[in-house]
């Protein structure tokens, strides 16, 4: 089966450090969903690709979190400098808008960040 | 989008089918019902989606009642890898702008030998 590829799966780093999270998604699918999940929050969207252009990145701080996607197998979320808040599994998920409708988001086993 | 209630938790008896009700008494027209489920460490896996005719695929079936208030995901022989947050899901998919999933508390299933 396809899947959508997150790397690292786990990263500590210490406060200040920048930190990179990639994300591959499934071949074919043209949009791409970064969401993060704390048990405070559940699960929350921080950014939105649709043909690798961001159509939403309105649940991200934006002072320090950046998201692309420089090719369409690959996206990327940065957070520089880190945060101990921003401690969390971040998600990458994948899907196809085709004929008007969106189908089923599919995604990764995430990035498990503590941020120290 | 339709705001959904479900149980927090339930268990199960593996082997058995596992009955996992949502309401969702405001949903709209052209809002579909998702099921997902999170496994402990995995990221939320797709199981099933429907607008009002029941579905089944190779993972469950979804029953939608006829006012469309209310649904059931069924696993048909639990086991114990079905133990895992299950989240349903009502929004719409053909607003070429909305695209939001909203995951609620959802109900954590655990299948028990």
């Amino acid at each position: 089966d396809a899947r959508v590829t997150q790397t690292p799966r786990h990263k500590v780093t210490e406060m200040g450090q920048e930190v990179t999270m990639r994300c591959q998604p499934i071949l074919g699918h043209n949009t791409v969903f970064w969401y993060r999940q704390t048990m405070m929050q559940g699960l929350e969207l921080l950014a939105y690709f649709r043909n690798r252009a961001p159509l939403d990145d309105s649940g991200m701080p934006k002072d320090r979190f950046s998201a692309e996607m420089p090719d369409a197998t690959l996206a990327t979320l940065k957070i520089q400098p880190s945060e101990p808040r921003d401690s969390a599994v971040y998600f990458c998920a994948s899907g196809l808008v085709s004929r008007g409708h969106h189908q089923p988001q599919h995604f990764g086993d995430g990035t498990r960040l503590s941020i120290l | 989008d339709a705001k959904t209630t479900q149980p927090p938790s339930m268990d199960c008896a593996e082997g058995r089918a596992a009955n996992l009700p949502c309401n969702h008494s405001t949903i709209s027209g052209n809002e579909y019902v998702y099921w997902y489920r999170q496994i402990h460490s995995q990221g939320p896996q797709y199981i099933i989606h429907g607008l009002k005719n029941n579905e089944t695929n190779e993972m469950a079936s979804l029953i939608i009642t006829e006012d469309r208030k209310s649904s059931t995901l069924i696993l048909p022989h639990a086991t114990l890898r079905d133990t895992a947050v299950y989240y349903c899901i009502v929004r719409v998919t053909t607003l070429i702008n909305d695209y939001k999933l909203s995951f609620g508390a959802g109900t954590t299933v655990t299948v028990r030998a």
